[in-house]
């Protein structure tokens, strides 16, 4: 199993500024991601953070605005730049932790408790 | 592509009583579908999960889910609810080449009455 740790839980920003949210695993994964779930809605996947090369997007977000770093394993940050109202939402880690299925190896997805940002 | 679809975003059943929550997805390869509980103020936690083999799949907290690729289903289902069984629901599913992402349905919140 993967426990999964966020900073900040929570924070209160003003438009125009930028946060990184931290997220740290406590054991070596090989996948992780960044998904956000705004306010009523579900969750939606923003990128795959790749360990020593660029993130991965998934369509309708952009590196300048959520850039991401994974400079190892088991940590990963992502950037809520340029803030507006409409990012105010929860910002969930997620990382990929080997599992045993039934005798098969295979993966188990975990996530983080989240981070809850509102833009003022 | 795939795509969730979870019927109904708010459920309400008397403690005791079935809960079923329901799930449609859409994939265009075999998925691996899942069952997400979300406490207010928590992360995510895994239910259960069907990946290959048995339909029938049995959870955490005495939730079951039945894969049903004829219907394109994956309904969760708890035969006696529970006061703790309060909290928010998301089916999600995980197809072909998207390894480890997941799409998500928008959530059952799920009440229980005393």
């Amino acid at each position: 199993s993967a426990v999964i740790s966020q900073k900040p839980s929570r924070d209160i920003c003003q438009r125009g500024t930028s946060l990184t949210i931290q997220c740290q695993v406590d054991s070596q994964v090989t996948m992780m991601f960044w998904y956000r779930q705004q306010p009523g809605q579900s969750l939606t996947l923003i990128a795959t953070a790749n360990q020593g090369s660029e993130a991965t997007y998934e369509s309708g977000f952009v590196i300048d605005k959520f850039p991401i770093s994974r400079p190892n394993l088991t940590f990963s940050t992502l950037t809520v730049s340029n803030m507006s109202p409409e990012d105010s939402s929860i910002y969930l880690c997620s990382a990929l932790s080997p599992s045993r299925d039934r005798g098969r190896l295979g993966y188990e997805q975990y996530f983080g408790p989240g981070t809850r940002l509102t833009v003022t | 592509a795939q795509s969730v679809t979870q019927l109904g975003s708010h459920v309400s059943v008397s403690e005791g009583a079935l809960v079923l929550l329901r799930c449609n997805y859409s994939s265009s390869v075999p998925p691996y579908l899942f069952w997400y509980v979300q406490y207010p103020n928590q992360g995510l936690q895994l239910l259960l999960k069907y990946t290959t083999g048995a339909t029938l799949v049995k959870g955490i907290n005495g939730f079951e889910a039945e894969f049903k690729k004829s219907e394109t289903s994956f309904h969760l289902t708890k035969p006696s609810a529970h006061m703790s069984d309060a909290a928010e629901y998301f089916c999600a599913v995980e197809g072909g080449t998207s390894y480890g992402k997941l799409t998500f349905g928008q959530g059952t919140i799920l009440t229980v009455h005393p």
